[in-house]
């Protein structure tokens, strides 16, 4: 088993669509998380934490289910800018590198 | 943020021969990592390079094919030695560090092996 799967799409939304990105992580023991932004040719970015608790930044919600292992990130109100593969990612501890899924791939048509 | 820069943004090379990648970083960092992206894929760790001592090589990866320097706390240096055609991917130097300790990466070294 995968370390952190994710459904690599690609997902294909019209402009103003909400859409939603799962992850799954293996190891429980796992302390951080993460969802990451590749646009094409570029390196990855930070998009934004996840807290157990859930957060929010402007039309990104990330959540996070520790009994389930599982991590989610909805995108609302999707601009044709959001378009980009997105990276979830999940670390051990502080002192431990970042392990990456794969990516799933959006595309925000007009 | 750091700023993290790598030499060479991108390089075609011949089999056998090796390219060094350089990292350089705009601060003192204790953790710097090196990832490879090969195409359609993400982005796997091959080594953390440390400062003083040997770099810590991933289940995969060893320092014979991919020797790794880390002089001081701001640059490291991985080689990609004698090369194959599978080795044509993007390597990415890393660090940690921000607000939430995530990690912080160079623009990549594109390598295409011929």
């Amino acid at each position: 088993r995968k370390e952190v799967e994710q459904d690599p799409g690609p997902f294909n939304v019209p402009e103003g669509a909400t859409v939603a990105f799962n992850c799954t992580y293996s190891n429980s023991a796992s302390q951080s998380f993460f969802w990451y932004r590749q646009d094409c040719r570029k390196e990855p970015k930070l998009l934004m934490s996840v807290y157990s608790s859930g957060n929010e930044d402007g039309r990104f919600t990330a959540q996070l289910n520790r009994a389930s292992q599982y991590i989610s990130l909805l995108i609302r109100d999707s601009k044709l800018s959001d378009s980009a593969t997105y990276l979830c990612v999940v670390s051990l501890s502080g002192n431990t590198p970042l392990v990456f899924g794969k990516g799933t791939r959006l595309s925000v048509i007009a | 943020s750091a700023v993290i820069s790598q030499k060479p943004s991108r390089d075609i090379c011949q089999r056998g021969t090796s390219l060094t990648i350089q990292c350089q970083v705009d601060s003192q960092v204790t953790m710097m990592f090196w990832y490879r992206q090969q195409p359609g894929q993400s982005l796997t760790l091959i080594a953390t390079a440390n400062q003083g001592s040997e770099a810590t090589y991933e289940s995969g990866f060893v320092i014979d094919k991919f020797p790794i320097s880390r002089p001081n706390l701001t640059f490291s240096t991985l080689t990609v030695s004698n090369m194959s055609p599978e080795d044509s991917s993007i390597y990415l130097c890393s660090i940690k560090g921000g607000s939430y300790n995530e990690q912080f990466f160079g623009p990549g070294t594109r390598l295409t092996v011929l």
